[in-house]
């Protein structure tokens, strides 16, 4: 009964291969979110979502795309990977209107 | 923008202490504000939360008390737990912005 899962939990791959992360939720949110936590532990919004619109942050890199099939699900696309890349990514939901956001446990992306 | 700015770390006390972790934060508007858990090798776990000046937020043991007038947000826990090691972030939501975070600060309890 987990309320955000994601997969994979970890994720190690070569420069320039393109991946993927998938995120759902089963709390009836409409609305996403992906962060980033980098090696120091610092986490920065990169996207929010739901039905209505994609609020991309300007100094994500264009090669990170996120996709939602449907309310429960956001993915996250990134093409041509970098060492720079390596991070910790969240996804989190919220109800629209709602401050509180959940997370889920995170995927760690190492790109060698 | 907005901003949250928490005390540096790593902490480290003793089991039974009294823990205090600094947080202000610069917002417009009337911010929500969240404490945040990570444990070693976990996902984010709100640990609890203030909607509006004055409130007081609580859950296992920790509490935050949201102060409009010095800006602050800051955690406290009265007696820490060795079980209470973990990364801890004070995070606001104004407006329509999602969460801002602060850098997180590290809490090591040593038995």
């Amino acid at each position: 009964d987990t309320a955000v899962s994601q997969t994979p939990k970890y994720l190690v791959t070569q420069m320039g291969n393109d991946k993927s992360i998938k995120c759902e939720q089963n709390l009836g949110h409409d609305t996403m979110y992906w962060y980033k936590q980098d090696s120091k532990k610092f986490l920065k919004i990169m996207f929010s979502y739901n039905n209505k619109e994609l609020i991309i942050n300007e100094t994500v890199p264009n090669r990170f795309s996120p996709k939602s099939p449907d309310k429960a699900h956001l993915n996250l696309h990134i093409n041509s990977l970098e060492l720079g890349d390596s991070a910790v990514y969240f996804c989190a939901s919220s109800q629209e209107g709602q401050r509180t956001q959940y997370f889920g446990p995170g995927t760690r992306l190492t790109v060698l | 923008g907005d901003s949250v700015t928490q005390m540096e770390g790593p902490v480290t006390l003793s089991e039974e202490a009294f823990l205090t972790i600094n947080c202000t934060y610069t917002a417009t508007g009337y911010p929500s504000l969240f404490w945040y858990v990570q444990y070693p090798g976990e996902g984010l776990q709100l640990l609890l939360k203030a909607t509006k000046a004055d409130d007081k937020g609580s859950n296992k043991g920790f509490e935050a008390t949201y102060r409009k007038e010095t800006t602050s947000f800051h955690l406290e826990k009265g007696s820490v737990q060795v079980s209470d090691s973990a990364v801890y972030f004070c995070a606001l939501y104004s407006g329509n912005t999602p969460l801002v975070f602060g850098k997180g600060t590290r809490l090591s309890v040593i038995a």
